[in-house]
This record gives structure tokens, sequence and C-alpha cells, in this order.
């Protein structure tokens, strides 16, 4: 158990639709990241989130949000959901946003289903 | 634009054996890299790391050696056990880019009893 955590663990949706996916990072972590992995392109870095601001912007589509409230758990937005959007989306945390021991913890995931 | 690549897909080993798990990065900013395994229906899982002034770390049966000039990187499993297969992802990362994780496509190892 990495201490991250993720809901739901399934989402099965349809095209159009809008979802909101959460993490909560370990204790302690400021640093949230968000990560997509489908089956053609691998584990893909999509947002970065720092201690409430975003640090760092991945490919990450435009109809794609994200979040980091003041208690630090952050959510990922995704709208106007396409068929290409099912996937696996990883949330990570970490200690600091430019600190040199950059070991990220990663969260079980949500699989998403568009259908 | 494949920054980092692992190019053996698959590598099968033998119980007790050395399993050896190789990386290249092209991007000579990368200061930090990471391997990370994972199992089906699970997040990746935090193996071990070594920073770019290194050319070796060790953690029990693990050990990472890097190789700067070549931009080149290995992770070592000795003696390689059943529970060890699994999909093994090297990372990279950069503080001029956040520190986001830069992955490659990942090495299913299977460890044969």
């Amino acid at each position: 158990d990495s201490g991250v955590t993720q809901t739901p663990k399934h989402l099965i949706t349809a095209t159009g639709q809008r979802v909101t996916l959460r993490c909560s990072p370990r204790s302690g972590d400021l640093s949230v990241y968000w990560y997509q992995q489908s089956l053609d392109q691998g584990l893909q870095f999509l947002i970065q989130y720092y201690n409430g601001e975003e640090r760092a912007k991945g490919n990450i589509l435009e109809r794609f949000s994200a979040q980091q409230f003041p208690d630090l758990h952050s959510e990922l937005n995704l709208s106007s959901l396409e068929l290409g959007d099912s996937a696996l989306y990883f949330c990570a945390s970490s200690v600091g946003s430019s600190s040199k021991y950059n070991e990220q913890f990663f969260g079980p995931g949500t699989r998403l289903t568009v259908l | 634009d494949q920054q980092v690549k692992q190019n053996s897909p698959s590598l099968s080993v033998q119980e007790g054996r050395i399993s050896i798990l190789n990386c290249d990065y092209t991007n000579s900013m990368f200061d930090y890299f990471l391997w990370y395994k994972k199992y089906p229906a699970e997040g990746p899982t935090f193996l071990i790391s070594i920073s770019s002034i290194k050319d070796k770390n060790e953690d029990g049966r693990f050990t990472v050696f890097l190789n700067k000039s070549a931009k080149h990187l290995s992770l070592h499993i000795v003696p390689s056990q059943p529970g060890d297969s699994a999909v093994y992802f090297c990372a990279a990362s950069a503080r001029e880019y956040g520190n986001k994780l830069v992955f490659g496509a990942g090495t299913i190892l299977r460890v044969k009893s």
C-alpha cells in the first residue's frame, strides 16, 4: 500500500459525458501528479500540482482539467469524453516539487471506460 | 518522441539467476532515474532510484547502474524470484521540467521456477 488513494476504482460512462477522478496523496506529500496509461501510449504525464498550484503540464487535453484543494487532495476532471479517453488514470504523490529526491508513489488507479 | 526507451518488451529468467533490465534515454537534462514495478490492476510500485551524480545504487537484491556517457541504465535483480514477475518501468526526471516522470514502455519479466 503506497498510501495514495484514488476513487473510484472503476468508472463506466458514455461519450460526451463528464467525470471526476479523485486522489488523496500520502500524508505529508505536497505534490500530486496525474498520469494516463493507455494501451498504445504507455504511461503519460498529464499535470502536476504542488501545494495547490499548478507546476507542470504534459500533453493534457483542453477537455481535461485538474485542481488541488487546501487539504491537498486533487481532482481530475474529464469532459466531453471520447472513446479514446478510455484508459487507466493514475495519481502519484511526492514530498516536494523540486526536491532532489523525487520518488513518486502511485495510487491503484481509476479505470475509465467510455462506451 | 520517445525520450526513454526500453527496447526489450519481455525477458524470461530462471529462478535464482540474475535478471538484467535495460533502459536508454536521449535527453541529457534528465538528472534522476527510477525503476518501478507494476502488477496487473495495480499502480506502479517504486523500486529503486539513482541520481545522475552516481553510477550505482544498491538496495537488497536490486542494483541500478547508470552510464551517463552512454545514456544507459540497467536494473539487476539477484537472485530472481518468481514474485519478481511483473512489468518493470524505467522512468527519468529533470528538475528543469518540474520533476515529472517520463516513462519507458516497460519490460515484462517472467521468472520461472
